[in-house]
């Protein structure tokens, strides 16, 4: 089946810095989000991605689909932003059943 | 606009005990999908529903049934419970089943001794 991979797996950032999160998979894919799950354990939308680049705010996303990776870009990062961030995808030509990836845990500090 | 919701948010079971857990949407989406998280890792599909009177199997679908019981309601039935069941399980729905945002809910965390 295919696989999601995530990188890196844990993530400590001084608040106001700056970093990026890469999603790995290994075949055609027709959906592709970005999670953030809080320390609450809530999952949030935060981009439907399956092409191309989208901004939210602080927030942008990447994707690659022919090279079969995707970017999430934090800047200016904020205590708030702290939790685990996990990619999904569904593969292509098939039913939108979501393959996570292990997700990358990001914690902030003030 | 209460997007996706599930009952309960937290419920302990003894070995094989039953339980449902209830989920529902008010979207007016198509698609509904049952996931479950263990420690660490990320989410697994158990069954989904592309739509109303359709159910299939996801990656992890033993020990479990489900129920779409309308377009709005989607329920996760564990008939004989066992440890391995302790995880938190999610509920989503999104408009399609194919290349569609899926929203979901706030998750039932389920305990079984």
């Amino acid at each position: 089946g295919i696989q999601v991979e995530q990188s890196p797996p844990d993530l400590i950032l001084q608040e106001g810095a700056n970093s990026t999160l890469r999603c790995n998979f290994s075949d055609s894919v027709n959906n592709l989000q970005w999670f953030h799950q809080n320390p609450w354990g809530q999952l949030i939308n935060l981009f439907y991605i399956p092409s191309g680049t989208k901004q939210n705010g602080r927030l942008s996303a990447t994707t690659v689909a022919t090279e079969r990776y995707s970017l999430l870009y934090i800047s200016s990062s904020q205590t708030t932003d702290s939790g685990v961030y996990f990619c999904a995808v569904a593969l292509s030509g098939g039913y939108n059943k979501l393959i996570f990836g292990a997700g990358t845990r990001l914690a902030v500090h003030p | 606009n209460a997007g996706v919701t599930q009952t309960p948010k937290f419920q302990v079971l003894k070995t094989g005990q039953s339980m449902t857990l209830q989920c529902a949407q008010d979207m007016n989406h198509n698609s509904m999908y049952w996931y479950r998280q263990d420690p660490g890792m990320g989410l697994r599909l158990i069954y989904y529903s592309a739509s109303e009177g359709t159910t299939d199997k996801g990656e992890v679908p033993n020990g479990y049934n489900v129920s779409r019981l309308n377009k709005r309601e989607f329920s996760l039935r564990l008939e004989s419970a066992a440890p391995s069941q302790t995880s938190v399980y999610f509920c989503a729905s999104s408009v399609g089943n194919a290349r569609e945002t899926q929203y979901f809910g706030p998750g039932t965390r389920l305990l079984v001794l």
